[in-house]
């Protein structure tokens, strides 16, 4: 199984300051068709996961332009430019690449 | 509106069973990979189950292989899970979501369902 990990898993931010969060994993999620299979979601307080990256480092539908991914193979961030109050939650990294997909173990992002 | 509601969470005595139900409306079903995904408290989210667009391929997390069933019914718009033995390790909020293509890019999430295993 491909083993994801995230770093950190606290992250206290203050309003208008930037954030960013780490993601590796254990294998490779470059594919032979050039793409990384590595998305991030964010679960609000009380809420479903919500889609903010694929393949990386595509933006969601609706995603604000704050939001912005990279990295390839196995190192990958997920960037906030400008950290808003509504941010709050639980980000995490998921590799799609190969079954059992798997999830990073959460970054909770909080507003100092 | 494109949503996913689940249904048939609740409490059930180790070693039984429940069925859970997720039911698509705004969008084309049977052109979607649909996945279940768990979230236990005060863990991180774990994912269950993954079945592709005509439900002849299935996937499962190792933890819960011969022991959970993933189906859906085109014709109906529906997503199942059948989850037999039961374990305490198997209390969480099910979520049913969509993929399209199979290889992430899950857009869609349901409210989800609440599977508590107690005695």
């Amino acid at each position: 199984d491909i083993v994801m990990t995230q770093s950190p898993l606290s992250l206290p931010v203050s309003p208008g300051e930037p954030a960013s969060i780490s993601c590796r994993s254990s294998q490779s999620l470059l594919h032979s068709d050039g793409y990384n299979y590595l998305d991030w979601y964010l679960q609000k307080p009380g809420q479903s996961p919500q889609f903010l990256i694929y393949l990386a480092s595509s933006r969601a539908s609706g995603v604000p332009d704050r939001f912005s991914g990279s990295g390839s193979g196995t190192d990958f961030t997920l960037k906030i430019s400008r950290v808003e109050a509504e941010d709050v939650g639980v980000y995490y990294c998921m590799q799609a690449l190969q079954t059992p997909i798997t999830f990073g173990q959460g970054t909770r992002l909080e507003i100092k | 509106e494109v949503q996913l509601v689940e249904s048939g969470g609740g409490l059930v005595q180790p070693g039984g069973s429940l069925r859970l139900s997720c039911a698509a409306s705004g969008f084309t079903f049977s052109s979607y990979w649909m996945h279940w995904v768990r979230h236990a408290p005060g863990k991180g989210l774990v994912w269950v189950s993954r079945i592709n667009s005509d439900g002849s391929s299935t996937s499962y997390v190792d933890s819960v292989k011969g022991r959970f069933t993933i189906s859906r019914d085109n014709a109906k718009n529906t997503l199942y899970l059948q989850m037999n033995s039961l374990r305490a390790e198997d209390t969480a909020v099910y979520y049913c979501a969509r993929d399209l293509k199979g290889s992430g890019y899950i857009d869609v999430w349901g409210k989800g369902t609440t599977v508590t295993v107690s005695s």
